[in-house]
């Protein structure tokens, strides 16, 4: 399996700007998560998913964030407008559920809004 | 709620030094204790997991072991490599959900030949 895969790996915009960060979760995984990272706030769990449907989306920050699952091997996280302080690394993860299992870490989306 | 509390670092060591790095938790419930590792530009990669009080977590030359009475979950190596060289997170998750993970702040390991 090639792990949960993440894209853009790094993004520069222009504050206003609409970010949109892209994952692909390991297949047959059927929760997914992001995450933030900055180096004030350690890692943030921002939302996540169950068989596709938003469980939780208590971390994000604010209403320019919006994340979405319209299946079961893709999610997207975007930012509209982005503001300089959204500059972070944005992490994707995905486990197969409930209790005791593990998260698989995507390599993370390094995004800076100048 | 749910916290993770470990050292802050950086943690200093010369080759084939004993390790350390402590972890506490607070956790309504009886949560799945986890280290994870991060290498320079990488995402986060599970190192060992505790599922339940004195388990003990192993892999690669690094053990944890779950304490509940002192509600600790500390990482321990017995002679660490300049390859170890990198950030780890205690996390802890509610079996009762869906695996979310709440981490601590994580502490930077470097480690000198």
């Amino acid at each position: 399996d090639a792990g949960v895969i993440q894209s853009p790996r790094h993004e520069v915009t222009e504050m206003g700007q609409e970010v949109t960060l892209r994952c692909k979760p390991i297949s047959g995984h059927n929760s997914l998560f992001w995450y933030r990272q900055t180096m004030m706030r350690g890692l943030e769990l921002l939302i996540y998913f169950n068989n596709n449907v938003p469980i939780d989306d208590s971390g994000m920050p604010e209403d320019r964030f919006s994340a979405k699952m319209p299946n079961a091997s893709f999610s997207t996280l975007k930012i509209q407008p982005s503001e300089p302080r959204d500059s972070a690394v944005y992490f994707c993860a995905s486990s197969s559920g409930q209790g005791a299992t593990e998260a698989f870490f995507g390599q993370g989306t390094r995004l800076t809004v100048v | 709620g749910d916290s993770v509390t470990q050292m802050e670092g950086p943690v200093t060591l010369s080759e084939e030094a004993f390790l350390t790095i402590n972890c506490t938790y607070t956790a309504t419930g009886y949560p799945s204790l986890f280290w994870y590792v991060q290498y320079p530009g990488e995402g986060l990669q599970l190192l060992l997991k505790a599922t339940k009080a004195d388990d003990k977590g192993s892999n690669k030359g690094f053990e944890a072991t779950y304490r509940k009475e002192t509600t600790s979950f500390h990482l321990e190596k017995g002679s660490v490599q300049v390859s170890d060289s990198a950030v780890y997170f205690c996390a802890l998750s509610d079996r009762r959900g869906y695996s979310t993970l709440t981490f601590g702040k994580g502490t930077m390991l470097l480690v000198s030949p």
